[in-house]
């Protein structure tokens, strides 16, 4: 299986920051690779996909680069409703993998 | 307007088989794998397996042993069986559409809990 690891585990920020996350594939991965955010209690939602290409309705905030093993989503300005966790997937091949989670807190 | 709803028990006895159904609401049923995915509490996403319209399956090798996904194109559902589950199969279980652009729809997830 490939291995998918974020970092960090977990950020501390304020609104109007500008926040990076890290996701490294223990292989090379293309550019298949998406990022969700999950809100507490809820679904996944996807933000990123084929690593930089924005979901339709996703704020223009979000965005997504990378390719091969190393890949980086970036949240220009923080909003308040962006602290959440936020995960990778690679969809490279099966068992499509995810990260462990970042956990991005005031 | 793309909706998927899922259902089924949510309390199970270590050994017993654990069953979800995730319906599909929307134009488009073929084309796409209609997926499963869990999250332990507390805990990071794990891909289960996915099928598409015409019951081609790919599952995790972790599960495979235990696990089925099956397809009913009519009624635009799919459904998960995994077998003989122990307390380490207790999470939140989502289905979920595969489009091109990945995992785009989402169940409201259930809580499976297993315990004597």
């Amino acid at each position: 299986d490939i291995q998918m690891t974020q970092s960090p585990s977990s950020l501390s920020a304020s609104v109007g920051d500008r926040v990076t996350i890290s996701c490294r594939a223990s292989q090379t991965i293309g550019g298949f690779l998406s990022w969700f955010q999950q809100q507490p209690g809820k679904a996944p939602n996807l933000l990123i996909f084929a690593a930089s290409s924005l979901q339709s309705g996703v704020p223009s905030r979000f965005s997504g680069s990378g390719s091969g093993t190393n890949f980086t989503l970036t949240i220009s300005s923080l909003q308040p409703e962006d602290f959440a966790v936020y995960h990778c997937q690679q969809t490279y091949t099966t068992p499509y993998t995810f990260g462990q989670g970042t956990k991005l807190e005031i | 307007q793309v909706q998927l709803q899922q259902w089924g028990a949510g309390l199970l006895k270590p050994s017993e088989t654990l069953s979800l159904t995730c319906a599909f609401y929307g134009e488009s049923f073929g084309g796409y794998y209609w997926s499963w995915i869990r999250q332990p509490p507390g805990k990071g996403l794990e891909w289960i397996g996915e099928i598409n319209h015409t019951g081609s399956t790919k599952y995790s090798p972790s599960l495979k042993s235990r696990l089925t996904i099956s397809v009913d194109t009519s009624k635009k559902q799919f459904s998960l069986n995994l077998s003989s589950v122990t307390a380490a199969d207790t999470a939140v279980y989502y289905c979920a559409r595969y489009s091109p652009e990945g995992l785009d729809s989402w169940g409201q997830g259930t809580l499976v809990t297993v315990s004597s």
